[in-house]
């Protein structure tokens, strides 16, 4: 079957650095997009990865792997406002997405 | 402003009651997708249209229904709630092959009672 994984729940604080790590298992790969949730919201488009290798924007960079199954999103000096769920999603050989079940990232002070 | 719009924002069902929760683009996308999104879920996909006229099953097809008349418009129908639909439905869109990202409309949050 199809698979996704990334933590459910994560805890930072401000001004600092934060790896939120996805792993997955899908029927072939078109693509490994993250989005941003701030509650009670829609998702955001952050990034799209489809070569491995760093792709940096801003302060979010993503990660790829694609012999290891496994991407990750790096949020610098993170601020109050990057509390939010952050959405890992796959696009499979259907160009279907397959996503994660989100990661909730809460910002201390 | 260009993107999707859902409609409405949020709704309280009866139970066995019919529903349309409706969905509009104007991005000249040509796909469009339904989602519901439960706690502690990742979003699943319901139905989608790759084109104008055509529509396929998603991973949790039962009890919905949609059609894709045309390009902008993607409607959601519910033909008889149950309390098991009580959700977050999102309605989204892509052009090309997906690579540049889903827009995502803001949802509607359906109580079914």
């Amino acid at each position: 079957g199809q698979n996704i994984d990334q933590p459910t729940e994560m805890t930072a604080t401000e001004g600092a650095i934060v790896q939120i790590n996805c792993t997955y298992q899908t029927s072939g790969f078109n693509g490994l997009f993250w989005y941003q949730q701030h509650a009670g919201e829609a998702p955001t488009f952050l990034s799209y990865n489809v070569l491995d290798g760093l792709e940096e924007k801003g302060r979010f960079s993503s990660f790829l792997s694609r012999s290891k199954g496994y991407s990750y999103l790096l949020l610098k000096e993170l601020q109050m406002k990057d509390s939010a769920s952050y959405l890992c999603a796959v696009m499979d050989s259907n160009y279907q997405l397959i996503w994660g079940a989100g990661t909730k990232l809460i910002i201390k002070p | 402003t260009a993107g999707i719009t859902q409609a409405p924002t949020s709704q309280i069902l009866a139970a066995g009651r019919s529903m349309t929760l409706r969905c509009t683009q104007d991005m000249r996308h040509n796909a469009m997708y339904w989602y519901r999104q439960d706690l502690g879920l990742g979003l699943r996909l319901i139905h989608y249209s790759n084109t104008a006229g055509t529509t396929g099953k998603g991973e949790v097809p039962d009890g919905y229904s949609v059609s894709r008349a045309n390009t902008d418009d993607f409607p959601l129908t519910l033909a008889s709630a149950v309390p098991s639909q009580t959700s977050v439905y999102f309605c989204a869109s892509s052009a090309g092959d997906g690579s540049g990202g889903y827009t995502f409309g803001s949802g509607t949050r359906l109580t079914v009672v």
